[in-house]
């Protein structure tokens, strides 16, 4: 069975650009998370989405958003991208919240 | 407020010793406790969990770890490290419910020195 997949695995933007990375969860887990990781710390928790509904948000701006798809499927939106946004943005997905999470390989944006 | 601490921001041990990773954290509630590994430029495996019952746990790669309630500590133990165990080890604990947030430490950087 395959994974947790990103899509893409690189990106470069600029400043005030917009981005939209992708996410397929292991299937049958309808839990998908999101976490950025900043260079040299541990993940920070975004969002978390569980039967298509936002179950969980973190603390950062208006400026990302995400959704889950009928087919569990998730999308992280970052508008208005600024140089701190570059890290290693990671999905994690699970049966259901809370049971453990299996993280894909993550997308690295680089905003310059 | 709720946090992980690891305090060993790098840890160094020989091919074949003892190794052992430290994890406090602070959580009002019965948490639900991990360890992740990651290796450079990937993502995080999991290598144990710890939910209920048994507070010795066992995982994958010869990984186990001990909850300890009194302590607030979920420590990670390897009786014999090899090469390859060198990465970046992550806390974390999350509720044992609903939103399924992570919230992670700030890693532990292992070198094997052969």
């Amino acid at each position: 069975d395959a994974g947790v997949t990103q899509s893409p695995t690189h990106l470069i933007k600029t400043r005030g650009q917009h981005v939209t990375l992708r996410c397929s969860p292991i299937s049958g887990h309808k839990s998908v998370s999101w976490y950025q990781q900043v260079l040299g710390q541990g993940p920070q928790f975004i969002f978390q989405y569980y039967e298509k509904e936002e179950r969980g948000r973190g603390n950062f701006p208006d400026r990302f958003s995400a959704r889950q798809f009928p087919n569990y499927s998730s999308e992280l939106n970052v508008n208005a991208l600024l140089l701190g946004d570059s890290a290693l943005y990671l999905c994690a997905s699970s049966l259901e919240p809370g049971q453990g999470a299996f993280f894909g390989q993550g997308t690295r944006l680089t905003v310059v | 407020a709720q946090s992980v601490t690891q305090p060993d921001i790098h840890i160094t041990v020989s091919e074949g010793a003892s190794l052992e990773l430290r994890c406090n954290y602070s959580y009002g509630a019965t948490p639900y406790l991990f360890w992740y590994v990651q290796s450079p430029g990937q993502g995080l495996q999991l290598l144990l969990k710890y939910f209920s019952g048994d507070t010795l746990v066992q995982g994958i790669k010869g990984f186990e770890a001990e909850f300890k309630r009194s302590q607030s500590s979920f420590n990670l133990r390897k009786p014999s490290v090899h090469w390859s165990d060198a990465a970046e080890y992550f806390c974390a604990v999350g509720p044992s419910s609903n939103t399924g947030k992570l919230i992670f430490g700030q890693g532990t950087t292992l070198q094997v020195k052969p």
